[in-house]
């Protein structure tokens, strides 16, 4: 059980273009979907929080006009990184949780922007 | 002072051998604790949760709570090299709407 997809699994983008993520847990309802970025060799960075039906949370930092985070139903939240550059290329991993229970990850999206 | 801390490694283990990982957290009031293991290129995946003192035990794993002494540790029991991943410790801050802080991680590698 607790299964969250995320896709794609990889993308190739040219600079300035929109690349929009998806994240859905296929099995149980998230009440909260945290997205993640993670550079090489360095820890996972929560860049925001979203709970069904209300705007995101951003941590401070990351800038909410550039990375757009909707989560309209308890299934489904979707991160858009919109004109996207070299420095945005990173790995991007989604994560849903119900209520208290354990954080279950999406296998994430390696985002390369050239 | 960072809310969740762990050792970065490597720690380096001989196959068969026990591995031990620490963890150290600052929020008092955590209740919960969970323990991911991340290969490198992949997202975490969950391997043990803890929510009160004392051990939990799964499989060849066993997670240690101490909520005195805010520390919680985990044993991988007959290490093996498909054990070579990055450990990540995680409390739930609930007074931040069940926000996970995660640690930085902590390297193992088990060599043959």
């Amino acid at each position: 059980g607790a299964v969250v997809s995320q896709h794609p699994s990889r993308v190739i983008c040219k600079s300035g273009t929109s690349v929009k993520i998806e994240c859905r847990s296929l099995d149980f309802q998230a009440t909260t979907m945290f997205w993640y970025r993670q550079f090489p060799k360095q820890s996972l960075m929560l860049m925001a929080t979203s709970n069904e039906g209300s705007k995101a949370t951003y941590e401070q930092g990351v800038e909410k006009d550039k990375f757009l985070i909707n989560h309209a139903s308890l299934t489904l939240s979707t991160l858009t990184v919109t004109s996207a550059h070299p420095e945005d290329s990173s790995f991007y991993i989604c994560s849903a949780r119900q209520g208290e229970s354990p954080l279950h990850f999406g296998n994430g999206t390696r985002l390369t922007v050239t | 002072q960072k809310e969740v801390e762990q050792n970065s490694g490597p720690l380096s283990v001989p196959e068969g051998a026990i591995a031990s990982l620490n963890c150290t957290y600052s929020d008092r009031v955590s209740q919960s604790f969970f323990w991911y293991r991340q290969y490198s290129g992949k997202s975490p995946e969950l391997i043990m949760s803890i929510y009160s003192n004392g051990d939990k035990e799964d499989g060849r794993f066993t997670a240690q709570l101490n909520k005195a002494s805010q520390y919680v540790s985990l044993l991988i029991r007959d290490s093996q090299p498909s054990d070579s991943a990055t450990y990540l410790c995680a409390e739930n801050i609930k007074a931040a709407g069940n926000k996970l802080t995660f640690g930085g991680g902590t390297r193992v590698l088990v060599k043959p």
